[in-house]
C-alpha cells in the first residue's frame, strides 16, 4: 500500500509566479491535511479537505493560498503571485476517517524555494 | 488555542544510551491525543508513538515510550539504547478529541544527535 504522495519534491518559483502542489492520500483515505513548515519551526495546520469539500481552513492565508480536493485526482494546494516568505516545506498527511484515534500518515512533502 | 512547547531545541546521547525529549501542551479539554513524530534529514514525517489521554497507561513502542503525566500536562520521550538511525528530528503533537479534531498542533522541535 503506497504511503501518501507529494509532487514535486522540489520547486523553485520566481516572486509573482504560482505555485501549485499536489498530494495524492493513502489508498482509502479520504481525508487530507495541508501543513506549512517554515525553517526552524514546526509544521503549522493550514486546511483540511474531504473529497469535493473544504472543512476546515483556518490556518489558511487569507489571499494568495487556495486548496482543492476533487472528486478524482490528487488534492492541490495552490499558491499565486508566490512571494520570498511563501519558501518553506509544505506537508500533506492523510487519514482513513476523523476520528482522533485515526493517525494521519504524511508525506515526504514538498520544498518550495521562491527566488 | 492549544499550544505545544518543546524546551530543548538540541539534545545528545550516546549510543546505546538512554535519552529523553521533553514536550508539555496546553489545553482545557479533557479527551485528547499526543504524538511523537521523527523527522530524519529526508524531512519524512514518521510517527513514532501515540498516547490516548484516557488512558493512564503510558503507551510503549520497542525502544519508544512516554512518560504521560495529564495533570502536568507533560508528555515526554523516552527513546533507550540509542541508535545511529534515531538521530533526527523530534516533534511532539496534539490532537482534539472532540469537534476540533481536524488537525495536529506541533511544537517547535527538538534534533537529536547520536554520538558514535
Amino acid at each position: 500500500n503506497a504511503g501518501v504522495m507529494q509532487n514535486p519534491r522540489h520547486l523553485v518559483r520566481r516572486r509573482g509566479q504560482e505555485a501549485r502542489l499536489r498530494c495524492s492520500p493513502m489508498k482509502g483515505h479520504s481525508h487530507v491535511y495541508w501543513y506549512r513548515q517554515l525553517p526552524e519551526e514546526g509544521l503549522k495546520f493550514m486546511v483540511y479537505l474531504q473529497k469535493e469539500n473544504i472543512i476546515d481552513e483556518s490556518g489558511m492565508p487569507k489571499e494568495r493560498f487556495s486548496a482543492e480536493f476533487p472528486k478524482e485526482g490528487p488534492s492541490i494546494l495552490r499558491i499565486q503571485q508566490v512571494v520570498r516568505g511563501d519558501s518553506a516545506a509544505y506537508f500533506c498527511a492523510s487519514s482513513r476517517s476523523l476520528a482522533g484515534t485515526d493517525t494521519q500518515y504524511f508525506g515526504p512533502g514538498t520544498r518550495l524555494t521562491v527566488l | 488555542a492549544q499550544t505545544v512547547t518543546q524546551s530543548q531545541p538540541e539534545m545528545s546521547v550516546q549510543e546505546a544510551e538512554t535519552v529523553t525529549l521533553s514536550c508539555t501542551y496546553d489545553t482545557s479539554e479533557s479527551d485528547y491525543y499526543l504524538f511523537w513524530y521523527k523527522q530524519p534529514p529526508s524531512r519524512q514525517m514518521i510517527l513514532v508513538i501515540r498516547q490516548e489521554a484516557y488512558k493512564q497507561q503510558n503507551a510503549t513502542e520497542n525502544r519508544f515510550s512516554v512518560n504521560f503525566q495529564k495533570a502536568a500536562k507533560s508528555f515526554s520521550l523516552k527513546i533507550s539504547d540509542s541508535q545511529l538511525g534515531d538521530a533526527a528530528m523530534y516533534f511532539c503533537a496534539y490532537r482534539s478529541a472532540g469537534s476540533g479534531g481536524n488537525q495536529f498542533y506541533f511544537g517547535t522541535g527538538t534534533s537529536l544527535t547520536v554520538i558514535p
